[in-house]
């Protein structure tokens, strides 16, 4: 069991390009979670998955943002026409039900 | 509803004196609260959790944190701060019902180790 592996762990773009962002959560954990962290805050739910159903989305997730679990395995999230607002830690975590919550190394979104 | 107040964006601690976060939670169902370490451009790394049992909950790396009901609070501490205690802490609170999932983070204190 390695944890929960997210890829890229920096990411780089220019205002109005497409980025997607990879989680893959302990091998076990049927739960899946996004949140996000700016500056000087604490993370924000963005939404979850329990295996590949998306049972809730926080309004803090506009039309932009999609996310994904295929089989209920890795996790992508996708932001569409970034915008400088969109520059983040973007933190995944996993959990076996109503268990804790494991987050991985999260990614860094910078949008220039 | 919930939300959780971490009193003081940043703490100074000597090496070896007592280290002392704290949180106080808001929530409309019996709790469960956990305390997160995050070290700088990493993610989050769980401390401790409590969900209804003992209320003294003993974590990793030292760290203990006490829940009491009547003060609406879950501060973390340790009796003798190292070095390697530098990072960021936050407390987190969510509900203990049934299809609670999301958790609710406070703001984070900063705590800084004096050699």
């Amino acid at each position: 069991d390695t944890g929960v592996s997210q890829d890229p762990r920096h990411k780089i773009t220019k205002r109005g390009q497409n980025v997607t962002f990879r989680c893959d959560p302990i091998s076990e954990h049927n739960r899946l979670y996004w949140y996000r962290q700016t500056l000087g805050q604490g993370p924000e739910f963005l939404t979850y998955f329990q295996n590949e159903a998306q049972l809730e989305k926080s309004r803090l997730l506009s039309d932009r943002f999609s996310a994904e679990r295929p089989k209920g395995s890795f996790s992508t999230l996708e932001i569409q026409r970034t915008e400088q607002g969109d520059s983040a830690m973007y933190l995944c975590a996993s959990s076996l039900l109503e268990e804790s919550q494991y987050f991985g190394a999260g990614t860094r979104l910078s949008v220039l | 509803a919930q939300s959780v107040t971490q009193l003081g964006s940043h703490v100074s601690v000597s090496e070896g004196a007592l280290v002392l976060l704290r949180c106080n939670y808001s929530s409309s169902v019996p709790p469960y609260l956990f305390w997160y370490v995050q070290y700088p451009n990493q993610g989050l790394q769980l401390l401790l959790k409590y969900t209804s049992a003992a209320t003294l909950v003993k974590g990793i790396n030292g760290f203990e944190a006490e829940f009491k009901k009547s003060e609406t609070s879950f501060h973390l501490t340790k009796p003798s701060a190292h070095m390697s205690d530098a990072a960021e802490y936050f407390c987190a609170v969510r509900g203990s019902g049934a299809g609670s999932y999301q958790l609710t983070f406070g703001k984070g204190t900063k705590l800084s180790v004096i050699p």
